[in-house]
């Protein structure tokens, strides 16, 4: 069975304080990573694909990098409206995403 | 592109009745899944529909099932309410070309309230 870890459960940084957030998986063959950000009572918002080791996606304050174990979201000075769970999934047959249980980041000013 | 639309956003129910809920998929994308979001499960596949077919299914019981419409649109029932059902339920659309590993975009939430 699929399995995906993220570490830690929550972390509180001040701003402009970098960082990085991990995701563990075990999967038999990867499809594709995905990084997700969710806000309070909202649904989650499309960060990242990573489909192979190596590979390295970037967008704001955001980068996303892929090894055959894990996953990790780097976060390079941060600002309090980044503050939100970030959630890490792989993919398994037919579209069906295995979800890690978030990492809660809060940023303070 | 609109985003996928769900409703209603909030919905209290009594136990053992039934409830449905309705999503609306990004244009032109074709698979719609249900996914179960609680604190204390986090985020669980239920199903997932592609051209009016299930093609995958949760570890869900039978009183939750699902159906999709010739225009995509889908909706998911819920018989038999039970107090753990209560959560934030979330549809997600993806275009889903052949042989490929499509995004999912999910939509803002249904949030189902159980007393």
């Amino acid at each position: 069975e699929d399995q995906v870890t993220q570490s830690p459960e929550a972390l509180r940084l001040q701003e402009g304080e970098s960082s990085s957030l991990n995701c563990s998986y075990t999967v038999s063959g990867l499809r594709g990573l995905f990084w997700y950000r969710q806000d309070p009572g909202k649904g989650p918002e499309f960060l990242f694909t990573l489909y192979s080791a190596g590979e390295e996606k970037e967008k704001e304050r955001l980068k996303a990098t892929l090894t055959k174990k894990e996953s990790f979201l780097h976060i390079t000075a941060p600002k309090p409206e980044d503050s939100a769970t970030y959630l890490c999934a792989v993919i398994q047959g037919a579209q069906k995403l295995v979800f890690g249980q978030g990492t809660r980041l809060t940023i303070n000013p | 592109k609109a985003g996928v639309t769900q409703t209603p956003r909030y919905l209290i129910k009594t136990r053992g009745q039934q409830v449905t809920l309705s999503c609306s998929p990004i244009s032109g994308h074709r698979s719609v899944s249900w996914y179960q979001q609680t604190p204390g499960q986090g985020l669980q596949f239920l199903f997932e529909y592609f051209s009016e077919t299930q093609r995958n299914k949760g570890n869900f019981p039978g009183r939750f099932s699902g159906r999709q419409f010739s225009n995509s649109r889908s909706e998911m029932n819920v018989s038999t309410l039970e107090l753990g059902d209560s959560a934030l339920y979330l549809c997600a659309s993806s275009s889903q070309q052949a042989g490929l590993t499509d995004t999912q975009y999910f939509g803002p939430g249904t949030r189902l309230t159980v007393l």
